[in-house]
């Protein structure tokens, strides 16, 4: 069975700081994988999507990032935090060999900036 | 630009009721209309989908219904149980998936 593994799930960092967020996911081979962000109260608002190794889509201009370095590896970076980056932050996936319109999330992780 | 919303975000409902969430969207051109449900501290879970050409498709205890003339997407939740508590995100897909802000259902006891 397919798994997907976010970590860390919660994480405070002081402005200025760097972020390494990272997502693997487990049983499933080529799939797509989707960053999200998550504000309190609000919707899931799309970052970053990859269809495959070294490719990386970016939705908003922002102060984040997103690498593949291998295909069932995502994570997201930022060289400097900004208050405004917090949220919770989601990883996903999916697979066109399943429901394309089926993605799978990760348990998120909560971002705090101070 | 397009944008997929709701028209109420909190629904409180008796359990062992039927539950009905609402959504508007906005995109004619959107090939499927999805639902999500997200608990608390938790990631979104797909619940069911629904093509564009369909107005109506049933799952377990789950029916969506898509209204296109008006652009309205509903999620109907048979015999409403605890464990529906949850907030429900619709969504729209055409070269990808737009969440909408999402309703939190409230189980009364």
């Amino acid at each position: 069975s397919q798994t997907i593994h976010q970590w860390p799930a919660t994480l405070v960092q002081p402005v200025g700081s760097p972020l390494s967020l990272e997502c693997t996911v487990e049983g499933t081979s080529n799939p797509n994988l989707y960053w999200y962000r998550q504000a309190a109260g609000r919707g899931l608002q799309l970052l970053f999507y990859s269809v495959g190794i070294g490719q990386i889509s970016s939705e908003v201009p922002q102060n984040l990032s997103a690498s593949r370095p291998q295909d069932r590896q995502f994570i997201l970076s930022s060289k400097k935090l900004l208050l405004s980056d917090s949220g919770f932050y989601l990883c996903a996936w999916s697979n066109l060999l399943a429901d394309p319109n089926e993605q799978f999330f990760g348990p998120g992780t909560r971002l705090t900036v101070l | 630009g397009e944008s997929v919303g709701l028209h109420l975000p909190t629904l409180s409902v008796q359990e062992g009721d039927n539950s009905i969430i609402n959504c508007a969207y906005s995109n004619s051109a959107s090939d499927y209309f999805i639902w999500y449900k997200q608990e608390s501290g938790k990631g979104p879970q797909f619940i069911i989908d629904i093509r564009s050409n369909m107005d109506k498709r049933q799952g377990q205890r789950v029916t969506v219904l898509l209204n296109k003339t008006v652009k309205h997407l509903s999620l109907q939740i048979a015999a409403t149980q605890p464990g529906d508590s949850a907030v429900y995100f619709c969504a729209e897909k055409s070269d990808k998936i737009i969440f909408g802000k999402g309703t939190r259902l409230h189980i009364l006891p």
